[in-house]
């Protein structure tokens, strides 16, 4: 099974937007809204800033938001800040009750 | 606070085994949190490699690994394993293990270990 499909890199000024796409087939996101995001700091363990889509945990910024349609999952961030430079991953349950991740996307805060 | 600490990795022949231990502190590693290993080898992106439930009861593989490595849990012990025999270059990574929040593996990683490195080589 391959990897959900990320772009390899975004970039922003600080305070801009960027989205962040994550595109799999029906099987890769099955019939349900369990998509994640992590968040991973160069040398550091990743953590997790949404999960079901939109939930974010407490202590995740609110200028992290998520949304699905259809076959494409997507992370938002506003407001960009220095301190979001790290690189991002989808994750998703699929139809095979198997956790299947994007490739990751690196962001870069100019 | 809540942690996970892994432990067994190191370097290992081309064939050979490994058995990697997650230990968990500050929490009850009780049945109503699925445990998973994600492994990232160097320079690239995060790969799920196995999950179980809560229970212990279920469990999941990716297919390249199938057959070769186990999962397992000891809830009374607050620990996670993951048994890796044949092992492969293309194994070489640092597995991490990371704890849902829920019974069901979802992938909704609340807590993540920090990782510990598997090298495949002769």
């Amino acid at each position: 099974q391959s990897a959900l499909t990320q772009p390899p890199s975004v970039s922003g000024s600080p305070g801009q937007s960027v989205t962040i796409s994550c595109t799999g087939t029906s099987s890769d996101f099955g019939n349900y809204n369990r998509v994640s995001w992590h968040q991973q700091a160069p040398g550091t363990a990743p953590k997790l800033i949404l999960s079901d889509v939109t939930d974010r945990p407490s202590g995740v910024p609110d200028r992290f938001s998520g949304s699905k349609s259809g076959n494409t999952a997507s992370l938002t961030i506003s407001g960009l800040q220095p301190e979001d430079e790290a690189d991002y991953y989808c994750v998703s349950y699929t139809n095979s009750s198997t956790l299947l991740f994007g490739g990751g996307t690196k962001l870069t805060v100019l | 606070e809540v942690q996970l600490l892994e432990s067994g990795g190191g370097l290992v022949q081309p064939g050979g085994s490994l058995r990697l231990s997650c230990a968990a502190s500050g929490l009850t590693f009780s049945n109503r949190y699925a445990m998973s290993w994600v492994r990232q080898a160097p320079g690239k992106g995060l790969e799920w490699v196995s999950g179980i439930s809560g229970s212990g009861g279920s469990t999941y593989y990716i297919d390249s690994v199938k057959g070769r490595f186990t999962i397992s849990r000891d809830n009374s012990k607050n620990t996670l394993y993951l048994q890796m025999h044949s092992l492969r270059a293309d194994d070489s990574a640092v597995y991490y293990c990371a704890k849902d929040p829920m019974p069901r593996v979802r992938g909704a990683f609340d807590v993540w270990g920090h990782g510990t490195m598997v090298t495949v080589s002769s």
